[in-house]
């Protein structure tokens, strides 16, 4: 059982380039999560989806993409990389249920040159 | 979601107990109060969750006041790899439309020194 694994570990990007960031879970969860967290700071809700086909943005959604065409998986999409993206990225997952636990991954650290 | 607001840093002996406090003065009757804490930049590690009663499990225990506007959580015997920060975050329980998101605040960093 892997739980939430996040793909790649590290990543530089150039100004303007694009990527997708990886989020996969084996656990049959229905809600996932990315955030993103700034040195010293708290994590910030990026996207968010209940369910295959349902994705809705979250505190800080701007400059990102989420699609969830399976319930395993949830990429987070930058189209155009700017430097306000460096950043540390983190996946989560739910299971189905009125009170659950969240599971992170153990993060994408990106930074934007 | 409430908000809450915690001290932005602690410190705590070594195998001395740790109560870390959290304000929610605006929480809701349908709101739970969850802790989390992240390790080094690792992923946030859920540690326990309650709605109004005092709960306890194998890491911690979590005291809700009658009024549930302020809680505690409390680390028995605090060791040097309980150095973290801390999150306190109330939330809506998932399931029946809700999206059981959790909304971060700064949290408290506890060094628990030698």
């Amino acid at each position: 059982n892997a739980g939430v694994t996040q793909t790649p570990k590290f990543r530089i990007l150039k100004i303007g380039q694009s990527m997708t960031l990886q989020c996969a879970q084996d656990m049959n969860h229905n809600y996932m999560y990315w955030y993103r967290q700034d040195p010293g700071m708290g994590l910030k809700l990026i996207y968010y989806s209940v369910g295959a086909g349902i994705t809705d943005k979250g505190e800080v959604p701007n400059g990102y993409n989420v699609s969830r065409s399976t319930t395993e998986d949830f990429p987070l999409r930058l189209e155009l990389a700017a430097p306000s993206q460096t950043s540390v990225y983190f996946c989560a997952s739910s299971p189905p249920g009125s009170v659950t636990e969240a599971f992170f991954g153990q993060g994408t650290r990106l930074t934007v040159v | 979601d409430a908000k809450t607001t915690q001290p932005p840093s602690m410190d705590c002996a070594e195998g001395r107990a740790a109560n870390l406090p959290c304000n929610h003065s605006t929480i809701s009757g349908n709101e739970y109060v969850y802790w989390y804490r992240q390790i080094h930049s690792q992923g946030p590690q859920y540690i326990i969750h309650g709605l109004k009663n005092n709960e306890t499990n194998e890491m911690a225990s979590l005291i809700i006041t009658e009024d549930r506007k302020s809680s505690t959580l409390i680390l028995p015997h605090a060791t040097l790899r309980d150095t973290a920060v801390y999150y306190c975050i109330v939330r809506v329980a998932g399931g029946s439309g809700n999206t059981g998101k959790l909304i971060f605040g700064q949290g408290t960093t506890l060094q628990v020194k030698p």
